[in-house]
């Protein structure tokens, strides 16, 4: 089946440290890969996508890289702010399966402090 | 744009009863996804609909169950509550390309309804 695997948090940095959070998947099929995030009190949203082999999405200073030979999608972000404080979800889709839904891992709780 | 809503934000109910569930997806989004976000066990995928037929159903009894109405709007519906559903319901929608199309339509999540169960 499909699944996501997550580094379990919660995760405390300082602010400006360098952030990796790991995501490995198992999926039958060719998956689309995400991180979504969401803030204190709010929904999710989608942070970066990527569609296939060795694509790197990025946004908001985050990036990470589809790797199919690891079968990984590590988040990574160069110097974090308080304002980074959030619980991170890495989430697969399968489009040749009948649409999946979005499989999600457990999440990080990611703690900035200044 | 207006996001996805969800109502009520909080809802608080006894074992047993029932609880519905509300969601109105983004104005010309076609399907709408339901996730149970309960402590510790991050985000189970519950129901899709698209055009107003279930398309997909996650590993929940049958006492859960939604519908979506002629405009996208969707509701959940849980009976026979028991204490541990209580958790936070999230919505989404996206648009839909129809199966085995390949084009990717983000997920545009609520900020959830919290159910409580005593």
């Amino acid at each position: 089946g499909n699944s996501v695997t997550q580094m379990e948090g919660p995760v405390t940095l300082s602010e400006e440290a360098f952030l990796t959070i790991n995501c490995t998947y198992t999926a039958t099929g060719y998956p689309s890969l995400f991180w979504y995030v969401q803030y204190p009190g709010e929904g999710l949203q989608l942070l970066l996508k990527a569609t296939k082999a060795d694509d790197k999405g990025s946004n908001k200073g985050f990036e990470a890289t589809y790797r199919k030979e690891t079968t990984s999608f590590h988040l990574e972000k160069g110097s974090v702010q308080v304002s980074d404080s959030a619980v991170y979800f890495c989430a697969l889709s399968v489009r040749n399966s009948g649409n999946t839904p979005l499989v999600f891992g457990k999440g990080t709780r990611l703690s900035v402090i200044a | 744009e207006a996001g996805v809503t969800q109502s009520p934000t909080h809802l608080i109910k006894t074992r047993g009863q029932q609880a519905t569930l509300r969601c109105s997806p983004i104005s010309g989004h076609t399907s709408v996804y339901w996730y149970q976000q309960a402590l510790g066990l991050g985000l189970q995928f519950l129901l899709w609909y698209d055009e107003g037929e279930e398309r997909n159903r996650g590993n929940f009894p049958p006492r859960f169950s939604g519908r979506q109405f002629p405009n996208y709007s969707s509701e959940l519906n849980v009976n026979a509550l028991e204490l541990e559903d209580s958790a936070l319901y999230l919505c989404a929608s996206s648009l839909f390309f129809g199966t085995g199309d390949t084009r990717y339509s983000p997920l545009h999540f609520g900020n959830g309804t919290r159910l409580t169960v005593t």
